[in-house]
Parts: C-alpha cells; sequence; structure tokens
C-alpha cells in the first residue's frame, strides 16, 4: 500500500509569511505526528493529533500549529515565518495514539528567507 | 532528553556484519528499545524494537543484555545501501501520556565497499 506523503516536497518563504504543509497517512492509520528536523537540534517533535484532536505537543511556540481532518489527512502551518523555522518538517502515520512504529513521509524542505 | 547513549559514528565493510551499540542504562521495567535509521534526505526508517527477548526481522536483530542496560542492533551483511544515521530510543510500548519519539544524536553508519 502506498506510504506516508507530504506535499509540497520543497518550499521558499520570506520572514512574516505563513506556511501550510500538508500530510496523508497510510490508509488506514489513523495517528500522525509532525516533527522538526534541523541541523543543530535534530529531530524535535511537534504533535501528534489522533481521531481529529492534537493528543500530545512538543516544546514549540504557538506559532506552530495543526489539524487532522476525518480522512486522517492532516495540516501543519506555520504562522509569521522566522529565518530559524527553515527546516525539514516530517510528518509520521501510525495505527494508533502512541504506537511506537511510525511510518515517515519524505518531508517537506522549507526554506525561510 | 534521549535516554540513550550512542556512538556518533562507525564504519563497516561491506557484506560484513554491523554491529550498532547503544547504553540506556536508566531504562525502566516497562520501557522498550527501538531502533529507526535515517538515509540522507529521507525520513527516518522504523527497523526494529525489544523488550528483553532478542528479536530479529527481515533486516536486522536486536540483542538485549539480561539487566536490559544496553543493546545492540546487528544488520547482518551489511551494504552500501544501510549508510545512515541509526537512533536508538527507549520508550514505552504506548509512550504513555507521551507518544513522541524521542531521537537522540544517534550513530551514523558508514559501509565501505
Amino acid at each position: 500500500k502506498a506510504g506516508v506523503t507530504q506535499t509540497p516536497r520543497y518550499l521558499i518563504k520570506t520572514r512574516g509569511q505563513q506556511v501550510t504543509l500538508s500530510c496523508s497517512p497510510i490508509s488506514g492509520h489513523r495517528s500522525v505526528s509532525w516533527y522538526q528536523q534541523t541541523p543543530g537540534q535534530g529531530l524535535q517533535f511537534l504533535f501528534e493529533y489522533f481521531s481529529e484532536t492534537q493528543r500530545n505537543k512538543g516544546n514549540f511556540p504557538g506559532r506552530f500549529s495543526g489539524r487532522q481532518f476525518s480522512n486522517s489527512r492532516s495540516e501543519m502551518n506555520v504562522s509569521t515565518l522566522e529565518l530559524g523555522d527553515s527546516a525539514l518538517y516530517l510528518c509520521a502515520s501510525s495505527l494508533l495514539q502512541g504506537d511506537g512504529e511510525q511510518f515517515f513521509g519524505p518531508g517537506t524542505r522549507l526554506t525561510v528567507l | 532528553d534521549a535516554k540513550t547513549t550512542q556512538p556518533p559514528s562507525m564504519d563497516c565493510a561491506e557484506g560484513r556484519a554491523a554491529n550498532l551499540p547503544c547504553n540506556h542504562s536508566t531504562i525502566s521495567g516497562n520501557e522498550y528499545v527501538y531502533w529507526y535509521r535515517q538515509i540522507h534526505s529521507q525520513g527516518p526508517q522504523y527497523i526494529i524494537h525489544g523488550l528483553k527477548n532478542n528479536e530479529t526481522n527481515e533486516m536486522a536483530s536486536l540483542i538485549i543484555t539480561e539487566d536490559r542496560k544496553s543493546s545492540t542492533l546487528i544488520l547482518p551483511h551489511a551494504t552500501l545501501r544501510d549508510t545512515a544515521v541509526y537512533y536508538c530510543i527507549v520508550r514505552d510500548l504506548w509512550g504513555g501520556s507521551q507518544g513522541n519519539l524521542i531521537f537522540g544524536k544517534g550513530t551514523k553508519l558508514s559501509v565501505k565497499p
């Protein structure tokens, strides 16, 4: 079956703009988690959604938000972009909430100029 | 913070076994050991997980010491495509109140011809 898909794969924005990233989980998976990866901080957890509700949140400012739809697809939004938001944003899906076996997408590479 | 310690880098000859160590001296009784890897420019990939018994799947074997304070991931016949950063993660099976994966810096494995 198809894996996790993320769109777009690459994105260039300028400071102050906002951005929306999309993630389609593996069919049948109901949990979607988002991670940010930067060279300095490594892989850091943003949030997890299950059944359209945010279940868990990492230590990121309120400019980072997300949502999940009834078909389990998820979006994350970053408002008022800063240079430090440049990163690879990864989405992972799993069958259930809190599942340790997560399937990652290829990521969206965001560059903020 | 990651609860694991891994060497920053390792080399392995193609065709030989790659043995990647991980120390997790503070692991608690209900915590599992998970291994993921990240090939350059891709999302992390789940490899294997275990509690206390040795585990094997089509990708690798996981050997956990009897006191559970350390483990070794074994790639029996490493290929060039196994060159990646390998992450050892300790967590509850279902994450408890924390469903996310906490990634450390991992071990960069370089498989050489």
